[in-house]
């Protein structure tokens, strides 16, 4: 079982629409959580840190759920700039090795 | 703004060929790291510095070699390449705060192994 786990889409969405993707992590002691956004053929980019009280940002939703082990983020009134891949970042412990990447939710707004 | 700048950005090697990509930071971070991105799989820990003068290995070493010459620039060597190590690869910095782990990325280096 990986480590972190996300549905790699593509979520297709019409412009206007509200979009939630998950993300499952295996290993319990995992203390701090993010999520990225990488757009096609560039570098991923910090979007949001994920608080255990979940928090939001604009039109972005981040919330964590530790019995279950996930994360997620909601994206509310999709604009056609969200198109993009949604990375998933966790850390356990301590170091530089404790980062996790899941492989990432594609996300396709359209017209 | 230059942030994290690697080179080159496209790179075709035959296999067994040797080359390294470099990469500098000008945001006086301590922290650089080197990662490689395959379809399908997340980003992958190559090598890290947490600091001038010390690297460590990560997740998947094997195949390559790392030098931090002085606190701006991490460079990543493949002295005999394979086809294996065909990927996207993106150098990063940090400066380690105990809430918010913000990378800061280069725009990445797309390698063939020919």
């Amino acid at each position: 079982r990986k480590e972190v786990e996300q549905d790699p889409g593509p979520f297709n969405v019409p412009e206007g629409a509200t979009v939630a993707f998950n993300c499952t992590y295996s290993n319990s002691a995992s203390q701090s959580f993010f999520w990225y956004r990488q757009d096609c053929r560039k570098e991923p980019k910090l979007l949001m840190s994920v608080y255990s009280s979940g928090n939001e940002d604009g039109r972005f939703t981040a919330q964590l759920n530790r019995a279950s082990q996930y994360i997620s983020l909601l994206i509310r009134d999709s604009k056609l700039s969200d198109s993009a891949t949604y990375l998933c970042v966790v850390k356990a412990g301590t170091g530089r090795r404790a980062l996790t990447f899941g492989s990432g939710t594609r996300l396709q707004v359209q017209p | 703004n230059a942030g994290v700048t690697q080179t080159p950005k496209f790179q075709v090697l035959k296999t067994g060929q040797s080359m390294t990509l470099q990469c500098a930071q000008d945001m006086n971070h301590n922290s650089m790291y080197w990662y490689r991105q395959d379809p399908g799989m997340g980003l992958r820990l190559i090598y890290y510095s947490a600091s001038e003068g010390t690297t460590d290995k990560g997740e998947v070493p094997n195949g390559y070699n790392v030098s931090r010459l002085n606190k701006r620039e991490f460079s990543l060597r493949l002295e005999s390449a394979a086809p294996s190590q065909t990927s996207v690869y993106f150098c990063a910095s940090s400066e380690l705060r105990a809430t918010n782990e913000k990378l800061f990325f280069g725009s990445g280096t797309q390698l063939s192994v020919l």
